[in-house]
């Protein structure tokens, strides 16, 4: 079973927006920690944001925010002020305090802002 | 500036051959290492993460086997045999700082692999 599920494909939005991306994941840990990474279209791979599950308040990096709802085991990714280089792949991955070493990949939502 | 050091960056792997990547960390240690795959349809997989040097790891998935190797503290190693014909795939390796931010990891650029 996936531990982190991602459901949105794609998503186009015009740029200046706002675009939430959904992520739920599956855990029986207590405690646990989330992140966002962008894969652009050369391949790299970066850190966006994380949030730790313990943390009540919703992590803020720049213009980017997360919807952290730890009932619903969900943590969705909101950019807000959408920018043409935003445009990417998306990815929500979470490491459980039980399996430490493992960090649990999304299959990633692609975003595409246009003018 | 690159943190990690990928290389080959693409490689044509005849049928039956194995090829064998390097990460280099440059600029600094980290101490947790570690490889990902990446399939055509983007899904990324965690592979091994090895600590220190002389750390061996290996295993098998459907479509190649996989022979990781903590040479030094900067470099990792991972070799790939027995991939599936036809088959594409991105190997990553990644250095986490470890400690409170761990999970936040740094990403080298990448290596593909196409078997003949």
């Amino acid at each position: 079973a996936q531990k982190v599920t991602q459901t949105q494909t794609s998503i186009s939005v015009v740029e200046k927006t706002t675009v939430t991306m959904d992520c739920v994941y599956e855990t029986r840990d207590s405690s646990y920690f989330l992140f966002w990474y962008k894969q652009t279209a050369s391949g790299e791979i970066v850190f966006l944001i994380r949030q730790d599950s313990y943390k009540k308040e919703n992590a803020t990096v720049g213009h980017y925010s997360l919807n952290f709802q730890k009932p619903k085991s969900s943590i969705g990714l909101i950019i807000t002020a959408t920018q043409i280089e935003d445009s990417a792949v998306y990815f929500c991955a979470m490491r459980e305090m039980s399996n430490y070493n493992v960090l649990y990949f999304g299959s990633g939502t692609k975003l595409t802002v246009e003018p | 500036v690159t943190l990690l050091e990928q290389n080959p960056r693409w490689r044509l792997v005849p049928r039956g051959q194995a090829v064998n990547l390097r990460c280099i960390l440059k600029n600094s240690q980290y101490p947790w290492m570690s490889w990902y795959q990446q399939d055509l349809q983007k899904q990324l997989q965690w592979l091994f993460t090895l600590r220190s040097p002389g750390d061996k790891e290996v295993k098998s998935l459907p479509g190649a086997d996989y022979l990781a190797t903590r040479v030094t503290d900067t470099e990792l190693r991972l070799q790939v045999a027995n991939m599936s014909q036809g088959r594409t795939l991105y190997c990553t390796c990644s250095a986490d700082l470890g400690g409170p931010n761990t999970g936040q990891l740094y990403f080298g650029e990448g290596s593909k692999l196409t078997v003949l």
